[in-house]
């Protein structure tokens, strides 16, 4: 079985300070990993991924995630924050190894970043 | 490129009425399709997913069913709403693989529905 943790129900950063918005996750495989970010009553909108390769991720909106195998994490990060960053934060996981199927992603119960002017 | 229509945007519905929602994918053939519940706002559950016309796999025993009658087009319905099922629902597309694959999951905006 797979699984998400994202330990912070909220996240509070001052605009222009970096944030962190953390996840872990627990595969029996190899994991894919993603981010998404969604706006009230919107649907989910894609950040970035990661698949292979180079552990850390760039996305969209200046986002970025590092990869970390031992520590079973996919931290989001961004340099200096916006207030319009402002939103709740979906970290997802699939088993690369599982095989077979079209099994959807497993997602974190979520993260609001709150970013205060 | 591809895009992802999902109505009714919000729907009230009384307790015991039939729900349809429906959902529908341009710019792309043979995907997979999902059905996701949000509840309060946080933690996403899938509920169905389907990979081609007529194949609906259930994730969840629930009072509610899926179907997709065209290759681009993913139903959500029930006969009978509870309480219960009131809920932001998601309709998502990816791209069809063979194996578990690394294809990005993409969302519809959402459909409110409240019963009451």
């Amino acid at each position: 079985a797979q699984s998400v943790a994202q330990p912070e129900d909220q996240v509070n950063v001052a605009e222009g300070n970096p944030l962190t918005v953390k996840c872990t996750y627990s595969v029996s495989g190899n994991p894919y990993l993603f981010w998404y970010v969604q706006y009230p009553n919107r649907g989910l909108q894609f950040l970035l991924k990661y698949i292979t390769g180079d552990n850390l991720v760039k996305g969209s909106y200046g986002f970025e995630a590092e990869f970390n195998k031992s520590q079973t994490s996919f931290h989001l990060k961004k340099p200096s924050a916006l207030v319009s960053d402002s939103a709740l934060y979906f970290c997802a996981v699939r088993d690369a190894d599982s095989g077979g199927g079209a099994d959807g992603l497993t997602f974190g119960k979520g993260t609001h970043l709150i970013i205060q002017p | 490129s591809q895009t992802i229509h999902q109505w009714p945007a919000t729907l009230v519905q009384p307790v015991g009425s039939p729900l349809s929602l429906e959902c529908t994918v341009e710019g792309t053939s043979n995907p997979n399709l999902y059905w996701y519940r949000q509840a309060a706002g946080r933690g996403l559950q899938l509920l169905f997913y389907s990979v081609g016309i007529g194949q609906i796999s259930s994730e969840v025993p629930q009072n509610l069913s899926a179907s997709r009658p065209q290759d681009r087009q993913f139903i959500l319905s029930s006969k009978k709403l509870l309480l219960s099922d009131s809920g932001f629902y998601l309709c998502a597309w990816s791209v069809r693989a063979g194996h578990s694959s690394g294809n990005t999951i993409y969302f519809g905006e959402g459909s409110w529905l409240t019963v009451v």
